[in-house]
């Protein structure tokens, strides 16, 4: 079984604050992925990040990092200033290998206002 | 390269009425996948083609819901009868993924938002 908990439904910010958000995922297989999709207003689903499980290193990109920790089943994404163009839905997703479906969280609405 | 696309974009249909949406993945990725998101929810995995195999459809929700991909490129999610609890954003993805390594990234279309009235 694949599960995906995103706690955070919506979060408010003002713009350059930091903002956190959560996800923590449960799966039986060893080898598993896990990402990161920013949907916007439009719509469409934007890849930000993979995270492979035998790859525990954090990520930075810019004003985007990513904190995996196996030992609490958390892969947490945070942008650093945020800024009014970060306003989206923030889904976290995994998928087993054993597994063809890529199960989503329910998604975090991040709104940034200036 | 373009993107994932999808048509159409809206549809609008009565109940009982059948529709067919089409997805056009990115060249050269071998699969696809057909996801449901309803509003305020994630996107829920319908089901999975590598190249013209179908392997895996246990997301589908009833024998209503029927798709294909019978060239290995474009796919149809077919619905029919279709009825109220269909309407949804329906989203197609595709990646490079093949044999072996699951972990690839899928990139999504803008989706096929549909409304069953």
């Amino acid at each position: 079984a694949q599960k995906v908990t995103q706690a955070q439904t919506e979060i408010s910010v003002v713009e350059k604050e930091d903002v956190t958000l959560d996800c923590v995922y449960e799966t039986r297989d060893t080898t598993y992925y896990l990402f990161w999709y920013k949907q916007p207003p439009s719509g469409e689903l934007v890849f930000l990040i993979r995270r492979n499980s035998f790859d525990e290193q954090n990520e930075i990109s810019g004003r985007y990092s990513w904190n995996f920790q196996k030992s609490t089943s958390s892969f947490n994404f945070t942008i650093t200033a945020s800024q009014v163009v970060d306003s989206a839905v923030y889904f976290c997703a995994l998928r087993g290998r054993s597994n063809n479906d890529m199960r989503f969280g329910a998604g975090t609405r991040l709104t940034v206002k200036p | 390269g373009a993107g994932v696309s999808q048509s159409p974009r809206y549809k609008v249909a009565k109940r009982g009425q059948d529709v067919a949406l089409r997805c056009d993945p990115i060249s050269g990725h071998v699969s696809l996948f057909w996801y449901q998101q309803a509003l305020g929810q994630g996107p829920e995995f319908l089901t999975y083609f590598q190249n013209e195999a179908q392997l895996d459809k246990s997301g589908l929700p009833s024998d209503r819901f029927f798709a294909e991909r019978p060239e290995g490129s474009v796919s149809t999610l077919k619905i029919q009868r279709t009825q109220q609890e269909d309407s949804a954003v329906y989203l197609c993805a595709s990646s490079l993924e093949g044999e072996g390594f699951r972990g690839y990234e899928q990139y999504f279309g803008p989706g096929t938002r549909l409304t069953v009235t």
